[in-house]
């Protein structure tokens, strides 16, 4: 199986700091690699798919790279409503699905 | 607007067996594949299974494969999830999601674009 490992898993900000959180794939994945959003008692939202590609009505301030093993997402200013728990999610090798850990964005 | 809506969740002794159901509407439920996910209290996400648009290709999680069933009846917009021989480490908020990238005209990039809302699953004696 796939394996996705994300760092940090956690993480302290600040409004309008620009956050990059990283997840690195065990074997190379093309650009099948998603990223959501979950906040306390909710269910996930999606954000970027296909490693880069914007998710309909996400604000511009998230952005999704990388291809193979190395993959990032980045928040370029952060807002109050961003702090939540984000996971990554592998769909190149299914079954299974595998999503990485999570990291929880804290306010400082 | 798209709505998935779980229901079928509560506690359930080892052993025994429950099952779930997640209604759809707001889209054509024929064409889209379907997942279950589910969350372990204060975990992170585990995807459990999947089942293409003409319910017949359907993937499993290693730890429920041989337990689980994923099915769907479209005459009711309705997924489902049997599970049988619950164990304590089921325990966990299912979430039903459809796949956005996978449809009955192309299935290469798989993503969730919707969620439902969860349902509970409490296995304890």
């Amino acid at each position: 199986d796939i394996q996705v490992t994300q760092s940090p898993s956690s993480l302290s900000a600040s409004v309008g700091d620009r956050v990059t959180i990283t997840c690195r794939a065990s074997q190379s994945i093309s650009t099948y690699l998603n990223w959501y959003q979950q906040k306390p008692g909710k269910a996930p939202k999606l954000l970027i798919y296909a490693a880069s590609s914007l998710q309909s009505g996400v604000p511009s301030r998230f952005s999704g790279s990388g291809s193979g093993t190395d993959f990032t997402l980045t928040i370029s200013s952060l807002q109050p409503e961003d702090f939540a728990t984000y996971y990554c999610q592998q769909t190149y090798s299914i079954p299974p699905i595998t999503f990485g850990q999570g990291t929880r964005l804290e306010i400082k | 607007q798209v709505q998935l809506v779980e229901s079928g969740g509560g506690v359930v002794q080892p052993g025994g067996s429950l099952r779930l159901s997640c209604a759809a509407s707001g889209f054509p439920f024929s064409s889209y594949a379907m997942h279950w996910v589910r969350q372990a209290p204060g975990k992170g996400l585990e995807w459990v299974a999947f089942i293409r648009y003409n319910g017949i290709n359907k993937y499993y999680a290693d730890s429920v494969k041989g337990r689980f069933t994923i099915s769907r009846d479209t005459s009711k917009n309705t997924v489902y999830l049997q599970m049988n021989s619950l164990r304590p480490e089921d325990t966990a908020v299912y979430y039903c999601a459809k796949d956005a990238g996978c449809t009955s005209t192309v299935c290469y990039f798989f993503y969730f674009d919707s969620w439902g809302q969860g349902t509970l699953v409490t296995v304890s004696s």
